[in-house]
């Protein structure tokens, strides 16, 4: 059964910082890798996927990586801001409808 | 703008009632899904619909039941057999059901059930 975690639960860093979230996950026959940010009391909204065949993918000040071989993947955020306080949420992809989710990482942004 | 509607937002039921949480999409989307989140646990499947007349259950469907009479709507009704219906609901809905496909999620129901 494919197990996906996030560590840490929750981080707080200094405005400007450049972080790394972390997910690692059990079984490594996934499609693709997701993601997601979600605000307090709000839906999920998609960041980022990176196909298995992907090494990584890049958007705005977001890389993620993603290597399969050893289950890990990493979401890096440069140039960290206040705006980017929320939950950040892992999620693979065995099957059309099969997302198996972390429990997420929430991060905390300090002026 | 496109999107995904929940409502309501809060909504607060005895036990022993049904309720039904509404979700509706103007995405022209073939596929909808609903997933629970519980404090300190990734989402969960219950349930998804590819097309209307058809649907699926997840991997935590007792208690649940859905109907996809319309393609933009997806109702959840959470029933008196669900043990711990207190949770968070969120729908979400892809073009198509296919791995490549990205969800986009509404903003959820937070249900108490008391």
């Amino acid at each position: 059964k494919q197990e996906v975690t996030q560590i840490p639960a929750a981080l707080s860093v200094p405005e400007g910082e450049n972080l790394v979230l972390n997910c690692s996950f059990t079984d490594s026959a996934i499609y693709n890798l997701q993601w997601f940010r979600q605000d307090p009391g709000k839906g999920l909204t998609s960041l980022l996927l990176i196909q298995s065949s992907q090494r990584e993918q890049t958007s705005g000040r977001l890389n993620a990586s993603l290597d399969k071989s050893s289950g890990r993947s990493t979401l890096y955020i440069a140039a960290s801001q206040p705006g980017d306080s929320a939950t950040y949420l892992c999620a693979v992809v065995q099957g059309a409808q099969k997302l198996v989710f972390g429990q997420g990482t929430r991060l905390t942004i300090n002026p | 703008d496109g999107g995904i509607t929940q409502s309501p937002k809060y909504l607060f039921r005895k036990e022993g009632q049904n309720v039904t949480l509404s979700c509706e999409q103007n995405l022209n989307h073939d596929a909808m899904y609903w997933y629970r989140q519980d404090p300190g646990q990734g989402l969960r499947l219950i349930y998804y619909s590819q097309i209307v007349n058809d649907f699926q259950k997840g991997d935590i469907a007792e208690g649940y039941s859905v109907s996809r009479e319309k393609k933009e709507s997806f109702p959840l009704t959470v029933t008196s057999a669900q043990k711990n219906p207190t949770a968070f609901y969120l729908c979400a809905s892809s073009i198509a059901i296919s791995y490549n496909s990205p969800l986009h999620f509404g903003n959820g129901t937070r249900l108490t059930v008391t």
